[in-house]
C-alpha cells in the first residue's frame, strides 16, 4: 500500500522567503508528526496532530513556524521569513491511533536548503 | 543534556563482525523502539520492546530492554554491508505517548 509521501522532496530558497512543506499520511492514520534533522543527527520533535488539532506545539522553534492538518489527512508545515539555521532535513510520520506502542511510519523527507 | 545517550556515535568494522550499541537513560520508559534510517530516506522501525529484561530477535539483530526500563542494547552478529545506516532510539512521552523522542544515533558503516 501506500506510504506517508512528501512534496517537495528538494527546496532551495533564499534567507527572508516563505517555504511551504506538504505531507500525505498513510490513509486512516490518525496521528501525525513533523520532526527536523539537522545533517547527521537525530530527530527533532517539532509537532503532532490527532485528527486536526495539534495537542502539542511544544517542539516548534519559534514563532515562524506553524502547521495545519485539514480533513483529518495532509499537514503543512509552513516556515516564514527562513533563515539559514532552518536547513534541515524536515520528516513527516503517521501512526495509526490507538496503538500501544505508537509505531510511526515516516516520509523520505524533504531537504530544505536556505541560501 | 539528551534524554536519551546513545553510544558509540560512530562505528565503522568489517563485514562478518559482531558489533552491540547502546542507547542509555535515567528515566524509566514504558516502552522503547529502535529504528533504522538509510541516507536519503525516513527512519524504519526495527522493534518495540515494552517489558523489562525483554529480548527480542530479528534475524541477526537482537534487542534487549533493561530490566528497569531506562536503557536498551542492540546487537548484531555477523554485520553485512546491508546493516549499513543511522541506528536510533526512540521512547514515546507521557502524557498520552504522542511525543516521541528520538536519540542522536549510531552511524554503522560496515565495510565489505
Amino acid at each position: 500500500g501506500a506510504g506517508v509521501s512528501q512534496s517537495p522532496s528538494n527546496k532551495v530558497t533564499e534567507k527572508g522567503k516563505d517555504v511551504e512543506l506538504r505531507c500525505d499520511p498513510i490513509s486512516g492514520h490518525t496521528a501525525l508528526y513533523w520532526y527536523r534533522q539537522s545533517l547527521g543527527q537525530g530527530l527533532e520533535f517539532l509537532i503532532y496532530f490527532q485528527g486536526n488539532s495539534a495537542p502539542d506545539k511544544s517542539g516548534l522553534p519559534s514563532d515562524r513556524f506553524s502547521a495545519e492538518r485539514t480533513g483529518g489527512s495532509v499537514s503543512t508545515l509552513t516556515i516564514q521569513r527562513t533563515q539559514q539555521e532552518d536547513s534541515a532535513v524536515y520528516l513527516c510520520a503517521s501512526s495509526p491511533s490507538g496503538t500501544i506502542s505508537y509505531e510511526q511510519y515516516f516520509g523520505p523527507g524533504t531537504r530544505l536548503t536556505v541560501t | 543534556t539528551q534524554l536519551l545517550e546513545q553510544s558509540p556515535q560512530f562505528l565503522s568494522i568489517q563485514e562478518g563482525e559482531n558489533l552491540t550499541v547502546y542507547c542509555n537513560s535515567s528515566s524509566v520508559f514504558s516502552s522503547l523502539q529502535w529504528y533504522r534510517q538509510e541516507p536519503g530516506e525516513g527512519p524504519v522501525l526495527l522493534v518495540t520492546v515494552v517489558t523489562g529484561g525483554e529480548v527480542k530477535k530479528l534475524k541477526r539483530l537482537t534487542f534487549q530492554f533493561g530490566d528497569a526500563r531506562k536503557d536498551s542494547s542492540l546487537h548484531i552478529t555477523a554485520a553485512q554491508p546491508g546493516d549499513t545506516g543511522l541506528y536510533l532510539c526512540a521512547v514515546p512521552l507521557p502524557p498520552g505517548g504522542f511525543k516521541t523522542i528520538f536519540g542522536a544515533g549510531t552511524r554503522l558503516f560496515v565495510k565489505a
